[in-house]
C-alpha cells in the first residue's frame, strides 16, 4: 500500500542552523501538507501546496520557513535559523485532489 | 476557531462503549478523524463531508450534523488495540485542505 515517507526520523540541530526536512507523497497525490505537533499538544497546520505552489499557509508559516517540490517525488521543508520553540515533531501529508490526508510518520526536530 | 472536543479523556473496559463530540463555531465543510498512538504519525479514521452523513469502519462510525456544526465518533465494543488519542480535523473550505485540529481525546481501554 502506497505511504507518504520522511526523513530523516529525527534530526537534532543548534540554534540558529538551518535544517531541511524532506517528505515523498504518494506518487499520485496533487496536495501536500506540513503540520507540526509540540510533544502533547494538537497538531497544527503550517502550509499546503498545489500546482507547485503554496495555496495557504498558516501564521507560524513566517519567512523562516520555506517549501519546495524540487523534483516529481520530493517535497521539502526548510527552516532557515532554527529557534528553540521550533523543536517538534514535523508531519508531512498527501491527498489526491479532495478528500483524506495521509500523514508520513514524521520527522522529530531537536534545535539545542 | 479551533474545535472543540469532549471529553479530553475517557477510561474503557475491553467491550464499552465510546462516544466522542467534536465541535466546531463556525459553518464546516468537512470533518476528519484520525487516532494517534503515542510516539505515531496520526492514522486516518474517516471523513464526513456532507451534513447528517454517517458513515462506519468496523465498529468505529461517525456522525456528521450540520446544524450543530458538530460531529461525534462513536467506538462501540472496545478493544484494546483502540487506545490512543483521538483528534477531529475540520475543513471549512474546500479549497486547499487545510485541517484545523482539536485539541484531542486521549482513550485508554483496559483488560
Amino acid at each position: 500500500e502506497p505511504e507518504v515517507t520522511q526523513t530523516p526520523s529525527h534530526q537534532v540541530t543548534q540554534m540558529g542552523q538551518e535544517v531541511i526536512l524532506r517528505c515523498v507523497p504518494i506518487s499520485n497525490h496533487l496536495y501536500f501538507y506540513w503540520y507540526r505537533q509540540i510533544l502533547g499538544q494538537k497538531v497544527e497546520f503550517l502550509v499546503s501546496f498545489y500546482n507547485n505552489e503554496i495555496s495557504e499557509k498558516s501564521e507560524i508559516f513566517d519567512d523562516q520557513f520555506s517549501v519546495e517540490r524540487p523534483d516529481g517525488s520530493n517535497f521539502t521543508l526548510k527552516i532557515r535559523s532554527t529557534k528553540l520553540e521550533d523543536s517538534a515533531m514535523y508531519f508531512c501529508a498527501s491527498r489526491l485532489l479532495v478528500g483524506e490526508q495521509y500523514f508520513g510518520p514524521g520527522t522529530r526536530l531537536t534545535v539545542t | 476557531q479551533q474545535p472543540v472536543q469532549s471529553p479530553q479523556a475517557v477510561i474503557l473496559r475491553e467491550g464499552e462503549d465510546a462516544v466522542i463530540n467534536c465541535s466546531s463555531s463556525k459553518a464546516l465543510y468537512s470533518v476528519h478523524w484520525y487516532r494517534q498512538k503515542h510516539g505515531e504519525a496520526p492514522v486516518f479514521l474517516m471523513i464526513l463531508l456532507k451534513g447528517g452523513e454517517q458513515k462506519g469502519h468496523d465498529k468505529i462510525s461517525a456522525s456528521f450534523n450540520e446544524k450543530k456544526q458538530q460531529s461525534s465518533l462513536y467506538l462501540t465494543a472496545s478493544q484494546l488495540s483502540y487506545s490512543g488519542t483521538y483528534f477531529c480535523g475540520t475543513e471549512y473550505s474546500g479549497n486547499t485542505g487545510k485541517l484545523i485540529f482539536g485539541q484531542g481525546t486521549t482513550l485508554q481501554v483496559k483488560p
